[in-house]
Protein backbone atom coordinates (compact mmCIF):
# COMPACT_ATOMS: atom_id res chain seq x y z
CA UNK A 1 0.00 0.00 0.00
CA UNK A 2 1.13 3.40 -0.97
CA UNK A 3 1.80 5.79 2.44
CA UNK A 4 4.64 8.41 3.89
CA UNK A 5 6.80 7.35 6.26
CA UNK A 6 8.27 8.50 9.37
CA UNK A 7 10.50 7.22 11.44
CA UNK A 8 11.94 7.38 14.29
CA UNK A 9 8.49 7.64 15.94
CA UNK A 10 10.43 8.92 19.36
CA UNK A 11 13.54 10.85 19.14
CA UNK A 12 15.82 11.91 21.89
CA UNK A 13 18.60 15.29 21.32
CA UNK A 14 21.30 15.94 23.95
CA UNK A 15 21.58 19.87 23.48
CA UNK A 16 24.44 20.27 21.14
CA UNK A 17 23.47 17.50 18.84
CA UNK A 18 22.30 17.62 15.52
CA UNK A 19 19.24 14.67 14.67
CA UNK A 20 18.36 14.10 11.62
CA UNK A 21 14.47 12.78 11.46
CA UNK A 22 13.45 10.22 8.57
CA UNK A 23 10.66 10.81 6.08
CA UNK A 24 9.65 8.33 3.27
CA UNK A 25 6.92 8.05 0.64
CA UNK A 26 5.72 5.91 -1.99
CA UNK A 27 3.08 7.73 -3.08
CA UNK A 28 4.58 9.23 -5.98
CA UNK A 29 4.31 13.21 -4.82
CA UNK A 30 5.88 15.81 -6.31
CA UNK A 31 5.96 18.10 -3.07
CA UNK A 32 6.94 17.06 0.42
CA UNK A 33 6.46 19.35 3.49
CA UNK A 34 7.76 19.56 7.09
CA UNK A 35 5.44 20.76 9.65
CA UNK A 36 5.93 21.23 13.68
CA UNK A 37 3.12 21.24 15.52
CA UNK A 38 3.37 22.68 19.54
CA UNK A 39 0.30 22.28 21.43
CA UNK A 40 -2.55 25.25 20.65
CA UNK A 41 -0.36 26.78 17.98
CA UNK A 42 -1.41 23.95 15.08
CA UNK A 43 0.97 23.22 12.69
CA UNK A 44 3.72 25.45 11.27
CA UNK A 45 5.70 25.14 8.11
CA UNK A 46 9.70 24.62 8.15
CA UNK A 47 10.14 23.89 4.95
CA UNK A 48 8.74 22.50 1.66
CA UNK A 49 9.90 21.06 -1.18
CA UNK A 50 7.67 20.96 -4.62
CA UNK A 51 10.57 18.82 -6.78
CA UNK A 52 13.78 17.14 -6.46
CA UNK A 53 17.41 19.35 -5.59
CA UNK A 54 14.83 22.25 -4.74
CA UNK A 55 13.69 23.52 -1.86
CA UNK A 56 12.42 26.84 -0.14
CA UNK A 57 12.02 27.71 3.71
CA UNK A 58 8.69 27.83 5.17
CA UNK A 59 7.48 30.11 8.25
CA UNK A 60 9.80 28.67 10.97
CA UNK A 61 13.20 27.47 9.09
CA UNK A 62 15.97 28.98 11.45
CA UNK A 63 17.92 26.29 13.07
CA UNK A 64 16.88 23.29 10.70
CA UNK A 65 18.25 21.90 7.27
CA UNK A 66 16.62 19.57 4.49
CA UNK A 67 17.65 17.74 1.41
CA UNK A 68 15.83 16.35 -1.18
CA UNK A 69 18.05 14.26 -3.37
CA UNK A 70 15.28 11.40 -4.49
CA UNK A 71 11.56 12.19 -4.95
CA UNK A 72 10.90 9.85 -2.34
CA UNK A 73 12.80 11.03 0.21
CA UNK A 74 12.86 14.84 2.52
CA UNK A 75 15.04 14.40 5.55
CA UNK A 76 14.77 16.89 8.31
CA UNK A 77 18.02 17.94 10.56
CA UNK A 78 17.24 19.75 13.88
CA UNK A 79 20.30 21.74 14.28
CA UNK A 80 21.79 22.37 17.56
CA UNK A 81 21.26 26.30 16.61
CA UNK A 82 17.09 25.37 17.18
CA UNK A 83 16.74 26.70 20.52
CA UNK A 84 13.71 25.03 21.20
CA UNK A 85 13.71 21.57 19.30
CA UNK A 86 11.09 19.46 21.58
CA UNK A 87 7.69 19.25 19.63
CA UNK A 88 5.93 17.01 17.38
CA UNK A 89 7.23 17.05 13.55
CA UNK A 90 4.98 16.10 10.43
CA UNK A 91 5.88 15.13 7.06
CA UNK A 92 3.25 15.38 4.67
CA UNK A 93 3.47 14.71 1.06
CA UNK A 94 0.77 15.63 -1.97
CA UNK A 95 0.36 16.18 -5.89
CA UNK A 96 1.79 19.78 -6.87
CA UNK A 97 -1.45 20.50 -9.00
CA UNK A 98 -5.30 19.37 -8.45
CA UNK A 99 -4.86 16.09 -10.21
CA UNK A 100 -7.66 14.99 -13.07
CA UNK A 101 -10.14 13.53 -10.43
CA UNK A 102 -9.74 16.13 -8.37
CA UNK A 103 -6.68 14.94 -5.84
CA UNK A 104 -4.91 18.00 -3.78
CA UNK A 105 -5.16 16.56 -0.51
CA UNK A 106 -1.91 16.14 1.58
CA UNK A 107 -0.87 12.92 2.95
CA UNK A 108 0.49 12.80 6.56
CA UNK A 109 3.11 10.17 8.35
CA UNK A 110 2.49 9.37 11.83
CA UNK A 111 5.10 11.96 13.45
CA UNK A 112 8.29 12.30 15.24
CA UNK A 113 7.96 13.46 18.92
CA UNK A 114 11.62 14.76 19.46
CA UNK A 115 12.49 15.67 22.85
CA UNK A 116 15.62 17.00 24.17
CA UNK A 117 17.38 15.65 27.37
CA UNK B 1 -1.50 36.54 3.51
CA UNK B 2 -3.89 34.03 4.10
CA UNK B 3 -5.18 33.08 7.62
CA UNK B 4 -7.56 30.53 9.36
CA UNK B 5 -9.41 30.78 12.08
CA UNK B 6 -10.47 28.34 14.19
CA UNK B 7 -12.67 30.22 17.29
CA UNK B 8 -13.61 27.51 19.46
CA UNK B 9 -10.07 25.61 21.50
CA UNK B 10 -12.02 23.11 22.95
CA UNK B 11 -15.49 21.65 22.54
CA UNK B 12 -17.63 19.12 24.39
CA UNK B 13 -20.42 16.95 23.45
CA UNK B 14 -22.35 14.04 24.40
CA UNK B 15 -22.67 11.60 22.61
CA UNK B 16 -25.70 11.08 19.90
CA UNK B 17 -25.66 14.94 20.00
CA UNK B 18 -25.22 16.88 16.47
CA UNK B 19 -21.58 18.97 16.23
CA UNK B 20 -20.43 21.88 14.31
CA UNK B 21 -17.14 23.31 14.18
CA UNK B 22 -16.49 26.26 12.92
CA UNK B 23 -13.46 27.56 10.91
CA UNK B 24 -13.38 31.12 9.32
CA UNK B 25 -10.70 32.19 6.80
CA UNK B 26 -9.38 35.50 5.41
CA UNK B 27 -8.25 35.14 1.71
CA UNK B 28 -9.53 37.55 -1.39
CA UNK B 29 -10.25 34.59 -3.74
CA UNK B 30 -11.62 31.28 -3.00
CA UNK B 31 -9.27 29.04 -1.62
CA UNK B 32 -9.05 25.14 -1.60
CA UNK B 33 -10.75 24.25 1.97
CA UNK B 34 -9.94 21.00 3.60
CA UNK B 35 -10.64 19.53 7.14
CA UNK B 36 -8.15 16.93 9.09
CA UNK B 37 -8.80 15.41 11.88
CA UNK B 38 -5.68 13.90 14.30
CA UNK B 39 -5.62 11.05 17.23
CA UNK B 40 -3.40 11.90 20.09
CA UNK B 41 -0.07 11.08 19.21
CA UNK B 42 -0.55 10.36 15.33
CA UNK B 43 -0.64 11.83 12.02
CA UNK B 44 -3.07 13.92 10.23
CA UNK B 45 -6.48 12.21 8.39
CA UNK B 46 -8.13 14.06 5.58
CA UNK B 47 -12.26 14.23 6.53
CA UNK B 48 -13.27 16.32 3.35
CA UNK B 49 -12.07 18.96 0.96
CA UNK B 50 -14.07 21.93 -1.12
CA UNK B 51 -12.24 23.28 -4.13
CA UNK B 52 -15.42 24.03 -6.09
CA UNK B 53 -18.95 23.07 -7.26
CA UNK B 54 -21.47 21.99 -4.52
CA UNK B 55 -20.88 24.26 -1.74
CA UNK B 56 -21.67 21.18 0.89
CA UNK B 57 -19.07 18.56 0.31
CA UNK B 58 -19.58 15.22 1.96
CA UNK B 59 -16.45 13.55 3.71
CA UNK B 60 -15.73 10.11 5.80
CA UNK B 61 -17.08 9.16 8.82
CA UNK B 62 -20.36 10.86 8.46
CA UNK B 63 -18.84 14.09 8.58
CA UNK B 64 -19.76 17.22 5.94
CA UNK B 65 -19.16 20.64 5.32
CA UNK B 66 -20.54 23.79 4.40
CA UNK B 67 -18.57 26.87 2.45
CA UNK B 68 -20.06 29.87 2.52
CA UNK B 69 -18.56 32.31 0.41
CA UNK B 70 -20.01 35.39 1.97
CA UNK B 71 -19.32 34.35 5.33
CA UNK B 72 -15.36 33.11 4.60
CA UNK B 73 -16.74 30.15 6.50
CA UNK B 74 -15.91 26.61 5.63
CA UNK B 75 -17.75 25.19 9.06
CA UNK B 76 -17.87 20.91 10.45
CA UNK B 77 -20.92 19.39 11.10
CA UNK B 78 -22.26 15.97 12.12
CA UNK B 79 -25.40 15.02 13.04
CA UNK B 80 -24.63 12.27 15.85
CA UNK B 81 -21.45 12.59 17.49
CA UNK B 82 -19.72 8.91 18.61
CA UNK B 83 -17.25 8.52 21.23
CA UNK B 84 -14.95 7.90 18.97
CA UNK B 85 -14.85 10.93 17.22
CA UNK B 86 -13.42 12.29 20.15
CA UNK B 87 -9.60 13.79 18.68
CA UNK B 88 -8.59 17.67 17.62
CA UNK B 89 -9.87 19.25 14.24
CA UNK B 90 -7.91 21.46 12.09
CA UNK B 91 -8.91 23.71 9.23
CA UNK B 92 -6.84 24.03 6.61
CA UNK B 93 -6.70 26.74 3.35
CA UNK B 94 -4.37 27.01 0.46
CA UNK B 95 -4.57 29.80 -2.01
CA UNK B 96 -5.69 28.71 -5.21
CA UNK B 97 -3.02 27.78 -7.82
CA UNK B 98 -0.68 27.61 -5.13
CA UNK B 99 1.58 24.78 -3.83
CA UNK B 100 3.55 26.15 -1.70
CA UNK B 101 1.73 25.34 1.62
CA UNK B 102 -1.22 24.88 3.71
CA UNK B 103 -2.23 27.22 6.61
CA UNK B 104 -3.68 25.40 9.30
CA UNK B 105 -5.64 26.83 12.09
CA UNK B 106 -4.77 26.42 15.19
CA UNK B 107 -7.24 23.37 16.39
CA UNK B 108 -10.37 22.38 18.29
CA UNK B 109 -10.31 19.52 20.44
CA UNK B 110 -13.31 17.93 21.04
CA UNK B 111 -14.54 15.86 23.90
CA UNK B 112 -17.07 13.11 23.36
CA UNK B 113 -19.21 12.93 27.16
CA UNK B 114 -20.87 8.85 27.21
Amino acid sequence: DGGITQSPKYLFRKEGQNVTLSCEQNLNHDAMYWYRQDPGQGLRLIYYSQIVNDFQKGDIAEGYSVSREKKESFPLTVTSAQKNPTAFYLCASRYRRVTGDGRLEAFFGQGTRLTVV
Amino acid sequence: AQSVTQPDIHITVSEGASLELRCNYSYGATPYLFWYVQSPGQGLQLLLKYFSGDTLVQGIKGFEAEFKRSQSSFNLRKPSVHWSDAAEYFCAVEMTGSARQLTFGSGTQLTVLP
